[in-house]
């Protein structure tokens, strides 16, 4: 298993596109989580799911974003009409049933730039 | 309400010294797990140590220990002989009824620089 696949890596879009990112967690892992980190800050969570099933949001996911995990394995995170505030690294991680002592596996990231 | 608080946004090392990263942190929730991470330049969150808020000793692993004050909420990180690879963002975090289903909230993280 190669960890925690995100693509693409890079996305520059403009202004009121939407945009759609591809997470594909360790195969064993039934938690998904994806997070946005903007410059100088820490990773902020936006939602999670366990399996198929999206148990939380956050504040930050507004109605433009959406996710999905079908068939609880790889997840898709898409925004629509985006803005330029919208501009970030999105993370995906993933964790197993093995306890709270684990941590996440991150991926490495998507960049979108909204120009 | 921030409950991770890193109040250094920078820290310099020598090379083989050892260095603090500090965490705070804020909870009323008696079950609580802590966590170091590592980001690199190249952007993926490495997970580095866990410290449990019923465990009894400090946790370590190899170089990376973890300095638990549980009256005083901090959780330090401890880098002993630092490396030039060392060099990175490093976010200290927390999950809330460690039952291992609630998101971790981060820090806004520290930047270590390694000097030779």
């Amino acid at each position: 298993d190669t960890g925690v696949s995100q693509n693409p890596r890079h996305k520059i879009t403009k202004r009121g596109q939407n945009v759609t990112f591809r997470c594909d967690p360790i195969s064993e892992h039934n938690r998904l989580y994806w997070y946005r980190q903007t410059l100088g800050q820490g990773p902020e969570f936006l939602t999670y799911f366990q399996n198929e099933a999206q148990l939380e949001k956050s504040r930050l996911l507004s109605d433009r974003f959406s996710a999905e995990r079908p068939k609880g394995s790889f997840s898709t995170l898409e925004i629509q009409r985006t803005e330029q505030g919208d501009s970030a690294m999105y993370l995906c991680a993933s964790s197993g049933t093995q306890g709270p002592r684990t941590g996440y596996t991150f991926g490495s990231g998507t960049r979108l730039t909204v120009v | 309400a921030q409950k991770i608080t890193q109040t250094q946004p920078g820290m310099f090392v020598q090379e083989k010294e050892a260095v603090t990263l500090d965490c705070t942190y804020d909870t009323s929730d008696p079950s609580y797990g802590l966590f170091w991470y590592k980001q690199p330049s190249s952007g993926e969150m490495i997970f580095l140590i866990y410290q449990g808020s019923y465990d009894q000793q400090n946790a370590t692993e190899g170089r990376y220990s973890l300095n638990f004050q549980k009256a005083r909420k901090s959780a330090n990180l401890v880098i002993s002989a630092s490396q030039l690879g060392d060099s990175a963002m490093y976010f200290c975090a927390m999950r809330e009824r460690n039952s291992g289903n609630t998101p971790l909230v981060f820090g806004k993280g520290t930047r270590l620089s390694v000097i030779a």
